[in-house]
C-alpha cells in the first residue's frame, strides 16, 4: 500500500530564507506524487505534480520539487520564502500510480514565515 | 477559485442527527472524491465516484453514504452523527479517474 511521511509538522523560516519541506513516500508501483497547499479556511490547491519524465518539477509560486527514486523522496523547496507562503503543505501519492485519482496524503507541514 | 462548489460552508448539528453535504464539481469533471480532514486523522479518503458509479472506497463508515447524480453533482450523507464526526469535509473533482484533484473549500461539520 502507498503511504507518505512528512518530516516535521512545523517548519519556521525567516522571510527570504530557503524553504525545505520534506516528504518521503512508499509505493509498490511507480508513484505519482503531488504537493498541495492549504491556506486558512480554504481548500487544497495544487502546487506541483510528478508523474513521469523530468525528476525536477516546477510549480506555482516559485516552488519546485525533486523526485529521487533511490531515496524515495519528493522534497519541496523554494529559494526565498515570502510572508504569503505561510500555510499548511501536504505531500500526496496517488494510489496505484495514475490509475485512480485517490490520493494518500501525509500529515501536513505548517510553514511559518517570520519577518 | 478551483471551480468546485461545496454547500453548506458550515453545519452545526446534534448527535444522532443526519446531514447531507453537497458538491458541484468543476465543469467537465466526471470524477468526484470525498475527503475528511480532522486534527487527529489528517486527510482521509472516503469515496470516489466516476460518472455516477462508485470507483473507489476508503475509510468510509457504514453510517456514511454518497452518490453522484446524472448532472455529476454529488452528495455525502452522514447519519447517526457522533461527536467524533466533527471535521472538515472536502469534495474534489478531476476530469477523469486520474489525478490531479481540484478541491472545494470544504464543509465544516460540528456535532454537539
Amino acid at each position: 500500500a502507498q503511504s507518505v511521511t512528512q518530516l516535521g509538522s512545523h517548519v519556521s523560516v525567516s522571510e527570504g530564507a530557503l524553504v525545505l519541506l520534506r516528504c518521503n513516500y512508499s509505493s509498490s508501483v511507480p508513484p505519482y506524487l503531488f504537493w498541495y497547499v492549504q491556506y486558512p479556511n480554504q481548500g487544497l490547491q495544487l502546487l506541483l505534480k510528478y508523474t513521469t519524465g523530468a525528476t525536477l518539477v516546477k510549480g506555482i509560486n516559485g516552488f519546485e520539487a525533486e523526485f529521487k527514486k533511490s531515496e524515495t523522496s519528493f522534497h519541496l523547496t523554494k529559494p526565498s520564502a515570502h510572508m504569503s507562503d505561510a500555510a499548511e503543505y501536504f505531500c500526496a501519492v496517488s494510489d496505484q500510480g495514475g490509475n485512480t485519482g485517490k490520493l494518500i496524503f501525509g500529515q501536513g507541514t505548517t510553514l511559518q514565515v517570520k519577518p | 477559485d478551483s471551480g468546485v462548489t461545496q454547500t453548506p460552508k458550515h453545519l452545526i448539528t446534534a448527535t444522532g442527527q443526519r446531514v447531507t453535504l453537497r458538491c458541484s464539481p468543476r465543469s467537465g469533471d466526471l470524477s468526484v472524491y470525498w475527503y475528511q480532514q480532522s486534527l487527529d486523522q489528517g486527510l482521509q479518503f472516503l469515496i470516489q465516484y466516476y460518472n455516477g458509479e462508485e470507483r473507489a472506497k476508503g475509510n468510509i463508515l457504514e453510517r456514511f453514504s454518497a452518490q453522484q447524480f446524472p448532472d455529476l453533482h454529488s452528495e455525502l450523507n452522514l447519519s447517526s452523527l457522533e461527536l467524533g464526526d466533527s471535521a472538515l469535509y472536502f469534495c474534489a473533482s478531476s476530469e477523469t479517474g486520474v489525478s490531479p484533484l481540484h478541491f472545494g473549500n470544504g464543509t465544516r461539520l460540528t456535532v454537539t
